[in-house]
């Protein structure tokens, strides 16, 4: 069963404003990774926090984790249009062969 | 130079056609896997490979064949294409295990007509 449920699906700001965005997962995880994926393309790896750390900070990015809620965070802090993409969470659990799960993603759309 | 490079980028083929995409990765990795994202986004793992081997092989029709020739080459061959097979694929590698991070290629669009 699908694991990462991002919230919202889809969300609309300002270029300059920050963007958060929500991913929910259901069983116990090695790490939980976000990445970007802009149109047409590739995804692309943007941070991976494992599950003994609560915050990670990346550039403009900020990662929580919070695994008593089985949830994590995203927050991109000063948005630019280039950050306009979809951005998904993907868990990964504790056995090495399982693969990577996942959600559906947030369409994030930065308006100049 | 391009770490992980699919091949064809776009295919359009017929029902019934029997149809290759190849991927390889110049990173060094020991890990690679092919995912399925379908018309709304959904990502869904297809197969991995650890070192030529077969380690991951989630729920997918007999159609689909994979093929690692050497850990740096991953193809993806399907027979009897189906209007369902219809999706962007993507080649992913990792280090090693698939809690890494994993670096995607660019995609191939396959439309089945």
């Amino acid at each position: 069963s699908q694991q990462g449920e991002e919230d919202p699906q889809a969300l609309s700001i300002q270029e300059g404003e920050n963007a958060t965005m929500n991913c929910s997962y259901k069983t116990s995880i090695n790490n939980l990774q976000w990445y970007r994926q802009n149109s047409g393309r590739g995804l692309v790896h943007l941070i991976l926090i494992r599950s003994n750390e609560r915050e990670k900070h990346s550039g403009r990015l900020r990662v929580t984790l919070d695994t008593s809620k089985k949830s994590s965070s995203l927050l991109i802090t000063a948005s630019r249009a280039a950050d306009t993409a979809s951005y998904f969470c993907a868990t990964a659990r504790n056995s090495g062969n399982t693969p990577l799960v996942f959600g559906k993603g947030t369409r994030l759309s930065v308006i100049a | 130079d391009t770490a992980v490079s699919q091949t064809p980028k776009y295919l359009v083929t017929q029902m019934g056609n029997d149809k290759s995409i190849k991927c390889e990765q110049n990173l060094g990795h020991d890990t690679m896997y092919w995912y399925k994202q379908d018309s709304k986004k959904f990502l869904k793992i297809m197969f991995s490979y650890n070192n030529k081997e077969l380690i991951i092989n989630e729920t997918v029709p007999n159609r689909f064949s994979p093929k690692s020739p050497d850990k740096a080459h991953l193809n993806l061959h399907i027979n009897s294409l189906e209007l369902g097979d219809s999706a962007v694929y993507f080649c992913a590698s990792s280090h090693q295990t698939s809690t890494e991070t994993q670096y995607f290629g660019p995609g191939t669009r396959l439309l089945v007509l």
